[in-house]
């Protein structure tokens, strides 16, 4: 079946870098754009970036753009998220999700939880 | 930006009766393909969220036929025909016109 599995979240301190990966299965991975979103404890949903199927278009929220990036490596179905200088209100769960069409996220993983905490 | 306001943001239903929740984007989500890029979800407690209504009305595979969603350019809104107890949960919509952005989400609760 289709699955999005993320990794690489933990505790880190403000300024430092984590990268998060997601593993994808089921589906022709090379062949979809995906998403990352996040959610803060209590929060709502929070699109962070997408990219698309190949590689060649991505856009990244106001809020993360110069700090985060996205990138894939469609030889091992895996999505990634590189979060540099994190910051404290960046402290949240972060999913991948499968895009649906142009617009829609039609498969999301369980997500992965980022604190940042001095 | 594209902002998306949905009312109400709680909301309690009675087992078998019918539910509604409106969501208000601050300009149209009709692109130039005919397609209006308007999508509900629901998270439910400790879950992912999962995709109900993509394009305004069209329900995503398995889920339920007592949801529907209708609507267009600016006004949508999510119905659940006869409330179950395994609705609850948090419902967002969802804008993918320009970039993405979602609603503030409203929590439903038997």
């Amino acid at each position: 079946q289709v699955q999005l599995v993320e990794s690489g979240g933990g505790v880190v301190q403000p300024g430092r870098s984590l990268r998060l990966s997601c593993a994808a299965s089921g589906f022709a991975f090379k062949s979809y754009g995906m998403h990352w979103v996040r959610q803060a404890p209590g929060k709502g949903l929070e699109w962070v970036a997408v990219m698309s199927y190949d590689g060649l278009n991505k856009y990244h929220a106001d809020s993360v753009k110069g700090r985060f990036t996205i990138s894939r490596d469609n030889s091992k179905n895996t999505l990634y998220l590189q979060m540099n200088n994190l910051r404290v209100e960046d402290t949240a769960v972060y999913y991948c999700a499968k895009a649906l069409g142009r617009g829609g996220m039609d498969v999301w993983g369980q997500g992965t939880t980022v604190t940042v905490s001095s | 930006d594209i902002v998306m306001t949905q009312t109400p943001l709680s909301l309690s239903v009675t087992p078998g009766q019918p539910a509604s929740i409106s969501c208000k984007s601050n300009q149209s989500l009709l692109y130039s393909d005919g397609k209006t890029y308007l999508f509900w979800s629901l998270q439910r407690p400790g879950q992912s969220p999962q995709l109900l209504i993509y394009e305004v009305s069209s329900r995503f595979s398995g889920v339920p036929d007592r949801f529907s969603g209708s609507g267009s350019g600016t006004d949508f809104t999510l119905k659940i025909s006869r409330v179950e107890a395994e609705d609850v949960g948090v419902y967002y919509c969802m804008q993918g016109l320009h970039l993405w952005t979602f609603g503030q989400g409203t929590k439903v609760e038997i």
